[in-house]
């Protein structure tokens, strides 16, 4: 069972534009949210986090969007960029639990148009 | 720090030989996790490791794989024998502590082709 539901699997958008992932999850244990972005050829490098005390959180152009009732949260990549092409992945645990493994969403492939 | 090293970076072997993926994980790190990512599946838990010792393998396939961690330094991810449908990259991962931050530092794959 995918316990971290992200769409879409793929997102073209033109360089200037909003790009936005969204993911959903239904364990309401988690409390730890994260993004990872996945360059060609490279592992998957942390982006930005978000815990659920907070609806939004903004590094630069990248923003993420927590809304705890309807247990979803976003990705929002303002100003998209070529180099912002890449795999990004949303993530979600439980770190209180015993094991406090992170789950990781199927990914979307993300391509700007220069 | 040079970060999470795996090798080999690439490995083409035949159906039935053994496998052996090797990973070194940033100095200071208490955890290492093993992933495989297909584009079927994605990212995929294999295991992972806490000083040392596993504590959950329920993402390892079947007994065809298994993985070593003797040190805190190096981790072998072994899959005895091989089939086609194992291949798939093959991630290390090691972070300093799991309830904090849970940063996951990844290495940069092996990707293994099973003909």
């Amino acid at each position: 069972q995918q316990q971290v539901k992200q769409s879409p699997q793929s997102l073209i958008v033109q360089k200037g534009g909003i790009s936005i992932i969204n993911c959903a999850y239904e364990n309401t244990a988690f409390d730890y949210f994260p993004w990872y972005q996945q360059f060609p050829g490279k592992g998957p490098a942390l982006l930005i986090a978000i815990r659920p005390d907070v609806s939004e959180k903004k590094e630069g152009r990248f923003t993420i969007s927590f809304n705890k009732s309807a247990k979803q949260f976003s990705l929002h990549i303002m100003d998209s960029q070529p180099g912002d092409s890449a795999t990004y992945f949303c993530a979600a645990s439980d770190r209180g639990s015993t094991l406090g493994r992170l789950y990781f969403g199927r990914g979307t492939q993300l391509t700007v148009w220069p | 720090d040079a970060g999470v090293i795996q090798s080999p970076r690439h490995e083409v072997t035949e159906m039935g030989q053994e496998v052996t993926l090797r990973c070194k994980p940033i100095s200071g790190h208490d955890y290492l996790f093993w992933y495989r990512q297909t584009m079927m599946r994605g990212l995929e838990l294999l295991i992972y490791f806490n000083n040392n010792v596993p504590i959950d393998d329920s993402g390892m396939p079947e007994d065809r794989f298994s993985a070593k961690m003797p040190n805190a330094s190096f981790s072998t991810l072994k899959i005895q024998p091989s089939e086609p449908r194992d291949s798939a990259v093959y991630f290390c991962a090691s972070s300093p502590r799991r309830g904090a931050s849970g940063e996951l530092f990844f290495g940069e794959g092996s990707r293994l082709t099973v003909l």
